[in-house]
């Protein structure tokens, strides 16, 4: 059974930019979670959906923000990038988003902003 | 979400010695999990904690859910090359919770050289 997948792997952008990254969920699983990942500060949550709706959100501001469509693919955009939006960001399904379900990462897209 | 306070942040180990590390946490859980992530790679579940005072193994690593449950600990024994990597922990009051409500540690840096 494949795992999550993330596309792409590495990504270089400059201020000002946007970006869209991609998440794959295992095959089977509705939620799919997006952490930001940065050393020293750990992995930061940034929402979560389920069936195509933004079921929790963390604390970022509105530049960041994501959606999922039928087939539990997701995508999230961070748009006007700022030097301090790199970071690792890490994507990860489950059958329903909650902690009783175990939940699955996949490689995490590395973000750099120049 | 919050962050937990995580020990130490880096270990710098010798081949065949054993590895301690620990959460604690300024609210009670019910919940704890334990990650590994190797470099270039998503978090891994290494062991789940649903008890206090729980004591849980698998294979040289063993997890305990502190009695005060504001807190919880990861051992490696005899460790080997391959268990360098950034362990964390994360955390939540209810196993009902989405994982949007989860807290993370910052994580636990494992160098082992030969």
């Amino acid at each position: 059974k494949a795992g999550v997948t993330q596309t792409p792997r590495y990504l270089i952008k400059t201020r000002g930019q946007q970006v869209t990254l991609s998440c794959s969920p295992i095959s089977g699983h509705r939620s799919v979670s997006w952490y930001q990942q940065t050393p020293g500060q750990g992995l930061q949550f940034l929402f979560e959906y389920f069936s195509e709706t933004q079921r929790n959100k963390g604390n970022f501001p509105g530049r960041f923000s994501g959606r999922q469509f039928s087939n539990s693919r997701s995508e999230m955009n961070v748009s006007t990038l700022e030097l301090g939006d790199s970071a690792l960001y890490l994507c990860a399904s489950s059958r329903s988003g909650r902690a009783s379900d175990e939940q699955f990462f996949g490689p995490g897209t590395r973000l750099t902003v120049l | 979400g919050q962050q937990l306070n995580q020990s130490p942040q880096s270990m710098f180990i010798q081949e065949g010695e054993d590895v301690s590390m620990n959460c604690t946490s300024s609210s009670i859980f019910n919940t704890w999990l334990w990650y590994k992530q190797d470099p270039g790679e998503g978090p891994v579940l290494l062991i789940a904690l649903y008890k206090a005072g729980e004591l849980t193994s698998n294979g040289r690593l063993t997890a305990q859910f502190g009695i005060t449950r504001k807190d919880s600990f990861l051992n490696i024994s005899a460790s080997i090359p391959s268990d360098v990597g950034i362990y964390f922990c994360a955390g939540s009051f209810m196993t009902t919770d989405s994982w949007g409500k989860f807290q993370f540690g910052a994580g636990t840096q494992v160098v082992v050289t030969p």
